[in-house]
């Protein structure tokens, strides 16, 4: 079982609807929860991140963890046609962490 | 600015050769990362360094090598044993590696053999 799990995609959906990504994860050490947003033929770059279980928000973007299922989601709230990439899961032990990533969700929002 | 500057953008290599991928950071960050990124794999980790001087091996090290002579350099060489060499390679850096941290990436180098 890898250590991250994430839909590939890809993922379609019209302007202005509520995306919904989501990863799992088997190691229950992971305390940080990161997204990366990767664009096309660009290197990733950390959208948001979580610390332990609940929720964050960031204008359009929040962040969920459930713990005690190991599920971890990214909402998009009004999507646009700019927010079409890639999305990385990215959880962390916090303790001489190296970055494991899922594979990532593509997107691609449509006019 | 600062940054990660991963140099060439794009890289072809003949059967049986190494190439050297270069990857150059003035963040003052003391931890390096090479990943390969394949279509439907997401990113896997080759190698990383915590520090000058030392490196570990990722899930995926079978075939390249590094080398950590300098705090700001990082660079990834591909080596002929490498059987299946094609891909995005992207190089990242962080502060540490303890607790959060964020990782900056470079733009990539997309090799290709041929």
């Amino acid at each position: 079982q890898k250590e991250v799990e994430q839909d590939p995609g890809p993922l379609s959906v019209p302007e202005g609807a509520i995306v919904s990504l989501n990863c799992t994860y088997s190691n229950s050490a992971f305390q940080y929860f990161m997204w990366y947003r990767q664009y096309s033929r660009k290197g990733p770059e950390l959208l948001m991140y979580t610390y332990s279980s609940g929720n964050k928000e960031d204008g359009r973007f929040t962040a969920q963890v459930d713990k005690s299922s190991k599920y971890i989601s990214l909402f998009i709230r009004d999507s646009q046609p700019s927010d079409s990439a890639t999305y990385l899961c990215a959880p962390l032990t916090g303790t001489a962490s190296k970055l494991t990533f899922g594979t990532g969700t593509r997107l691609q929002v449509t006019l | 600015d600062g940054g990660i500057t991963q140099s060439p953008k794009y890289l072809f290599r003949k059967e049986g050769q190494n190439v050297t991928l270069s990857c150059e950071q003035n963040l003052n960050h003391d931890a390096m990362y090479w990943y390969r990124q394949d279509p439907g794999q997401g990113l896997r980790l080759i190698y990383y360094s915590q520090i000058v001087n030392d490196f570990q091996k990722g899930d995926i090290a079978e075939g390249y090598s590094v080398s950590r002579e300098k705090k700001e350099s990082f660079p990834l060489t591909v080596t002929s044993a490498q059987k299946n060499p094609t891909a995005f390679y992207l190089c990242a850096s962080s502060i540490d590696m303890s607790g959060y941290t964020e990782a900056f990436f470079g733009q990539g180098t997309r090799l290709t053999v041929v």
